[in-house]
């Protein structure tokens, strides 16, 4: 089946221009989370949404970073005013529920390289 | 402070010459540990989820185990499509099931 996939895969930026970066998620999952990986390192946690509700912002590096569900499905990820510290892939992940046991894992998109000249 | 520390940072094996992956970890109340491959220019693909010590998994030429501080990978004979970053990472108790990454091991195998 359809995994998650995200766009665009690829995306440079000047400086200060505002970003947006989409994720669809795997069709029925609640759970959706997007990391930020830098290279050479481990991802790490930006925010968590269960549905359309976003219940941990707490990994967001600043409040130039913004990220929506509003229905419950595609989310997207804005970046205003990028700043090259801004540069790093930037990975959706999915999960069917929020639980532990069966279906907890979480499923990976294919990234989305940000390049901020 | 949770964190997932992983070594060694790259592996070269010869094909079908075994060996294991480390990965230590502090978290306060593990709700479960993730073994994940990455290639490159590919998001993490799930490989493994343990919840408790003494727990085991295997898949193929994989297999995880888990103890109180620390899980290995192990692989068995490996191929050269083996090849990849291994990530471990934790989900700690009281959170909302974010993911708390190492930096990965960097694993080549090679003909």
């Amino acid at each position: 089946g359809a995994g998650v996939s995200q766009s665009p895969r690829y995306k440079v930026a000047k400086r200060g221009q505002d970003v947006a970066l989409r994720c669809d998620p795997i069709s029925g999952h609640v759970s959706l989370f997007w990391y930020q990986q830098a290279l050479g390192q481990g991802p790490e946690f930006l925010t968590y949404f269960q549905n359309e509700a976003q219940l941990d912002k707490s990994g967001l590096p600043s409040d130039r970073f913004f990220a929506e569900r509003p229905e419950g499905s595609v989310s997207t990820l804005k970046i205003q005013r990028t700043q090259q510290e801004d540069s790093a892939v930037y990975l959706c992940a999915s999960s069917l529920n929020a639980g532990r046991g069966e279906g907890y894992e979480q499923y990976f998109g294919p990234g989305t390289r940000l390049t901020v000249t | 402070e949770d964190q997932v520390t992983q070594s060694p940072e790259a592996l070269r094996l010869q094909e079908g010459e075994s060996s294991s992956l480390n990965c230590s970890y502090t978290v306060s109340g593990l709700r479960g540990l993730f073994w994940y491959r990455q290639d490159p220019g590919k998001g993490p693909e799930f490989l493994f989820t343990l919840y408790s010590a003494g727990e085991e998994k295997e898949k193929e030429r994989l297999k995880a185990t888990l103890t109180k501080k620390e899980s290995f990978l192990h692989i068995t004979a490996p191929k050269p499509e083996d090849s990849a970053t291994y990530l471990c990472a934790v989900q700690a108790g009281g959170g909302y099931n974010k993911l708390i990454f190492g930096a990965g091991t960097r694993l080549a195998v090679h003909p």
